[in-house]
């Protein structure tokens, strides 16, 4: 069965320092990946998406992530954080032919101090 | 900037009430989907829309559940009969042909007593 995990429950980073955040996904075919943003009672946000092509994706806010096929990982990295990425992140996996829907992980909570 | 909207963004019921979830997607999307999220839980799928139907739905859009585009604006996710399980934050999403660019709204966050 598909699945999408998420390691690290919380994440503490200084800010100014590099983050990482791990995903690994189970699925028989490369799917289409993505990472979201949850601030505080906000919704979500897109920040980057890997259908095919270059494996090193781009995203919003200065955001990247690198697609592993051999690893079956897509982790997202930033060089210098901000406060202001204090959020929610979620790596989430698309189904080709399935109608579309998103299978989540269950989410990184990122927390930035001075 | 366009955005998805959703209304109300809280909503207290009593268990076995009837409720309405309403959303505003992007103006020229043609994908709509419904999401929940159980505090402290994952983000999960309950249903896609597409050409005023249902595309693909959850184990979880059970009976209980219905979608419905009553206009060229609105798409509601009605519950027909709530049970303490339904509490939980539902996100409506929506997207162009570009399907996989799925764009979320604010959530409404249901308390089912």
């Amino acid at each position: 069965a598909q699945s999408v995990t998420q390691p690290d429950i919380h994440i503490t980073v200084s800010e100014g320092a590099s983050l990482e955040l791990r995903c690994n996904y189970s699925y028989g075919a490369t799917p289409y990946l993505f990472w979201y943003v949850q601030s505080p009672g906000q919704g979500l946000q897109l920040l980057l998406k890997y259908f095919s092509g270059d494996t090193l994706v781009q995203g919003i806010k200065g955001f990247e992530a690198e697609f592993k096929r051999s690893q079956s990982s897509f982790n997202l990295r930033k060089p210098s954080v901000h406060w202001s990425d204090a959020a929610e992140y979620f790596c989430a996996v698309g189904r080709p032919n399935s109608g579309y829907a998103l299978n989540f992980g269950k989410g990184t909570s990122l927390l930035v101090t001075p | 900037e366009p955005e998805v909207t959703q209304t109300p963004s809280h909503q207290v019921t009593q268990m076995g009430q009837e409720v309405i979830l309403r959303c505003v997607p992007i103006s020229n999307h043609l994908y709509f989907y419904w999401y929940r999220q159980i505090l402290g839980q994952k983000v999960e799928f309950l249903v896609s829309f597409y050409n005023n139907e249902i595309s693909e739905k959850s184990e979880i859009f059970d009976d209980q559940f219905s979608v419905e585009r009553p206009d060229g604006s609105n798409f509601t996710l009605k519950i027909r009969s709530t049970k303490l399980e339904d509490s939980a934050m539902y996100f409506c999403a929506s997207s162009d042909l570009a399907v996989y660019e799925q764009y979320f709204g604010p959530g409404t966050r249901l308390t089912v007593t």
